[in-house]
């Protein structure tokens, strides 16, 4: 059975500080990782998608990799703003099908 | 806003009452999903529905039951909840869903919902 975890669980980083997010699967047969926001209240938004024959994405501000023979990805947030506080989610789907599996989330605050 | 909504956004119910949580999607999806994201776990897929009918489920108790009249809305009736069962619930869609399925992103990446946050007093 797949298990997706990430770490840290909570962090919390003064305005303009670079960080990294981590993620890892137990399983490494995945068809593709996705990172998405969770603001408090809300649903998800998908951020970056990265297929398993890929080894990073990049969108603005954010680059996510991904290793998929260690099982382990990383989502880096450069120059982080106030505005990037939230809950950052990792999931992977499996090759079986379109089921993601997620991990916890790691609770990010970015204070001015 | 992603292109689907749900109501009620918050519900308080008692173990005894019965109440039905609502989905829509205006993105012309084949796929509708329902997740449940109690405090402190990882979010866990309860059921799928793709052209209206149910293609997973995810051992989810039966006080919990599923409605998919059509490709665009779909339903959770809640009866007999338990205060366990108090978590956010989040509705997703997508294009298709399966392994036959043309492998793309627009076809498999799952657009959510805000969510409805329930509790069972």
């Amino acid at each position: 059975k797949q298990e997706v975890t990430q770490i840290p669980a909570a962090l919390s980083v003064p305005e303009g500080e670079n960080l990294v997010l981590n993620c890892s699967f137990t399983d490494s047969a995945i068809y593709n990782l996705q990172w998405f926001r969770q603001d408090p209240g809300k649903g998800l938004t998908s951020l970056l998608l990265i297929q398993s024959s890929q080894r990073e994405q990049t969108s603005g501000r954010l680059n996510a990799s991904l290793d998929k023979s260690s099982g382990r990805s990383t989502l880096y947030i450069a120059a982080s703003q106030p505005g990037d506080s939230a809950t950052y989610l990792c999931a992977v789907e499996e090759t079986s099908g379109s089921r993601l599996t997620f991990g916890e989330g790691t609770q990010l605050t970015v204070n001015p | 806003e992603t292109g689907v909504t749900q109501t009620p956004r918050h519900l308080v119910m008692g173990m005894t009452n019965k109440k039905s949580l609502k989905c829509e999607q205006h993105l012309g999806h084949n796929a509708m999903y329902w997740y449940k994201q109690s405090a402190k776990k990882p979010l866990e897929l309860m059921f799928v529905y793709n052209f209206k009918e149910q293609t997973e489920n995810n051992s989810v108790p039966s006080r919990f039951s599923p409605e998919c009249p059509n490709s665009s809305h779909l339903f959770l009736h809640l009866h007999t909840l338990q205060p366990e069962d108090s978590a956010l619930y989040l509705c997703a869609s997508s294009q298709d869903y399966g392994l036959w399925v043309r492998r793309d992103r627009e076809t498999y990446e799952q657009y959510f919902g805000p969510g409805t946050r329930l509790t069972v007093t």
